[in-house]
């Protein structure tokens, strides 16, 4: 069956500190890795991932994906409380609709 | 329109009614989700709308769940004879075509009473 497996489920940091939050997956026919950031309502897109070792960057966040070891992680640099939120990563196969599989999130709290 | 909208955003209802909840996506997306997000969880899949093509359904936890679109336009998720496990906020989501991102609405939440 495939799943997404994210962690760690929760994290509080001081703003300042870098973060990693990983993202590991098994999917029949892997096609694309999505990243998104939900506060209160709607999750919004951060990255797409298709290929490995190519890392994409947003100002203080970045990610990059591992298509051999089948995971992916996001960085943030010098965090703000305006990252506090719940991060999602979700994966997309071949198979069907191309449908997607999403992780239950790691829950960022960034304290000032 | 600029974003995908998703009504009513609220919906407070007794066990055992019907809803029926609207989603609008972005005008030009072909593709079209609904999940589901129950409280501290992550999204949970019920079904997937590509252009003319049949829709995957695979995610329906039941057959009280269905859910129409008509076109590349407006899509509504119908949930008969609700149950308490029914509550959670339900999630639209359009994208361009199968292999680009999806866009989020804010969801509806949906408490059964």
């Amino acid at each position: 069956e495939d799943k997404v497996v994210q962690s760690p489920l929760s994290l509080v940091v001081h703003e300042g500190d870098t973060v990693t939050l990983n993202c590991s997956y098994e999917v029949t026919n892997f096609r694309s890795l999505l990243w998104y950031k939900q506060e209160k309502k709607a999750p919004t897109f951060l990255f797409m991932l298709t290929s490995s070792g190519i890392e994409k960057k947003s100002g203080r966040l970045s990610s990059i994906l591992d298509k051999k070891e089948l995971f992916s992680i996001l960085n943030i640099t010098a965090t703000q409380t305006g990252d506090s939120a719940v991060y999602l990563c979700a994966v997309g196969d071949r198979e069907g609709t191309y449908k997607y599989i999403f992780g239950t999130g790691t829950r960022l709290k960034v304290l000032a | 329109g600029a974003g995908v909208s998703q009504s009513p955003s609220n919906k407070v209802t007794e066990k055992g009614k019907d809803v029926e909840l609207r989603c609008d996506p972005i005008s030009g997306h072909t593709a079209l989700y609904w999940y589901r997000q129950r409280l501290g969880q992550g999204l949970e899949f019920l079904i997937y709308f590509q252009g003319n093509s049949a829709p995957d359904k695979s995610g329906l936890p039941s057959d009280r769940f269905s859910a129409e679109r008509t076109g590349e336009s407006v899509s509504t998720l119908t949930i008969q004879r609700t149950q308490q496990e029914d509550s959670a906020v339900y999630l639209c989501a359009s994208s361009e075509g199968r292999v680009q991102p999806q866009h989020f609405g804010d969801g509806t939440r949906l408490s059964i009473l």
